[in-house]
Parts: C-alpha cells; structure tokens; sequence
C-alpha cells in the first residue's frame, strides 16, 4: 500500500471550514484513498473515500488531485466536537488491512 | 450502517491474569476482523487479522502465544491477552469490512495492575 504523508498538527476555528492535506505521491491506479478520525479514546470513525473522483457526504468533502498524488479533506463549518487525529490511508479495496500513520491532529478553537 | 461491537469498554486485571476481549459484528457478516493496539499519544498499530475458521496471522513482533485469537463465527472474534503483564496495558480495537469501507469497534481500554 502507498506511504502517506500528513501534517502533524494543525489548527482551525470554529465555523471556519478546516482543509487537512494528504500526500500519497506513490499511489498505483487501484488504490483507494481513505479518511478516517480518531476523537480520543475512542474507535476511529470513518469519514470519506474516493478513488479518483471529488466525493462529498454530510460529514466533509474529499478533493483528489488529477494526478491522484495528494487530496484533501474539507471539514466545511469546523465545530469543537471536530477535534480529533485524522488519518489519511491509501488501500486497496479488499479485506486487507488499514494501516495507520501517525495523521494529523486537528484542534479547532472557540 | 455496518456497526462492530466491542466489549469490555475497560478492564482492570492483575497481573499473571488473562483477559478476553469480544468483537461482535452486529448487522453483517465479516470473515475477516483485525486487531490492533494504540498506546498513549501513538497511532494505532495491526496486531492480526482474524480469520473465520481458520488460524488468525499475526504481525512481525506480536507472540501469538499471548494475544489469543479466536474467530468462531460469521459474527464474532475475540482476543484473549494471556497472563497478562503491566506492559500489555493499552488501547485495543477491533476491526472489520462490511459492503465497503471498514468499520471500528470502540476500543478496550486494558490496565494490567
């Protein structure tokens, strides 16, 4: 599966909408890119996939790059309950395992 | 939506002890579950992929001896931590596939006193 690469922290205020980066310059044709988050303590939540196209869903938006070598999940009106590590995982689509990087924590600010 | 259940939510045992944890696929069937392990301020680490009647795999480092997989049914897989020590305190979650998508269980949170 293609290594990502995410910031490792970044911050938002609230209402604002929170753009969190994702590069995955190695990612071969078949392979999905996945968002998921972690609010502490808790089980990772699944939040968008794509593959090539822009995906949209109640929770964000998942814009790929045409070259699919990076995307980019938009939170669109940030709120405090949004605060958590996001995850971006590049997989094949099958039953083989997600495989977690370190992702990026989220804080968004009153 | 596809919802995995896990239980306990925490456990404190002593240690020399072991433990079980269930994950319950509640409204699909996964012949597949995997678990993984998150210790504080980390990323969640693959620990195994369970397989419905068949041997779970295990990932380079993990003994297979002490974390016990067992996936007797469509539904459910557990992880029983063997004479459990202070060090295999942490965050243990659960994991399947069901249409697309994975699908997480809410973790167990493991003290070993």
């Amino acid at each position: 599966d293609a290594k990502t690469t995410q910031p490792t922290s970044m911050d938002c205020a609230e209402g604002r909408a929170a753009n969190l980066p994702c590069n995955h310059s190695t990612i071969s044709g078949n392979e999905y890119v996945y968002w998921y988050r972690q609010i502490h303590s808790q089980g990772p939540q699944y939040i968008i996939h794509g593959l090539k196209n822009n995906e949209t869903n109640e929770m964000a938006s998942l814009i790929i790059t045409e070259d699919r070598k990076s995307s980019t999940l938009i939170l669109p009106h940030a709120t405090l309950r949004d605060t958590a590590v996001y995850y971006c995982i590049v997989i094949l689509s099958g039953n083989t395992p997600l495989v977690f990087g370190k992702g990026t924590r989220l804080s968004v600010i009153a | 939506g596809a919802v995995v259940s896990q239980h306990p939510s925490w456990v404190i045992c002593k240690s020399g002890t072991s433990v079980k944890i269930e994950c319950r696929s509640l409204d699909f069937q996964a012949t597949t579950m995997f678990w993984y392990r998150q210790f504080p301020k980390q990323s969640l680490m693959l620990m195994a992929t369970s397989n419905e009647g068949s041997k779970a795999t295990y990932e380079q480092g993990v003994e297979k001896d002490k974390f016990l997989i067992n996936h007797a049914s469509l539904t459910l897989s557990t992880l029983t931590v063997t004479s459990a020590h202070p060090e295999d305190s942490s965050f243990y979650i659960c994991s399947a596939s069901p249409y697309y998508g994975y699908t997480f269980g809410s973790g167990t949170r493991l003290t070993v006193v």
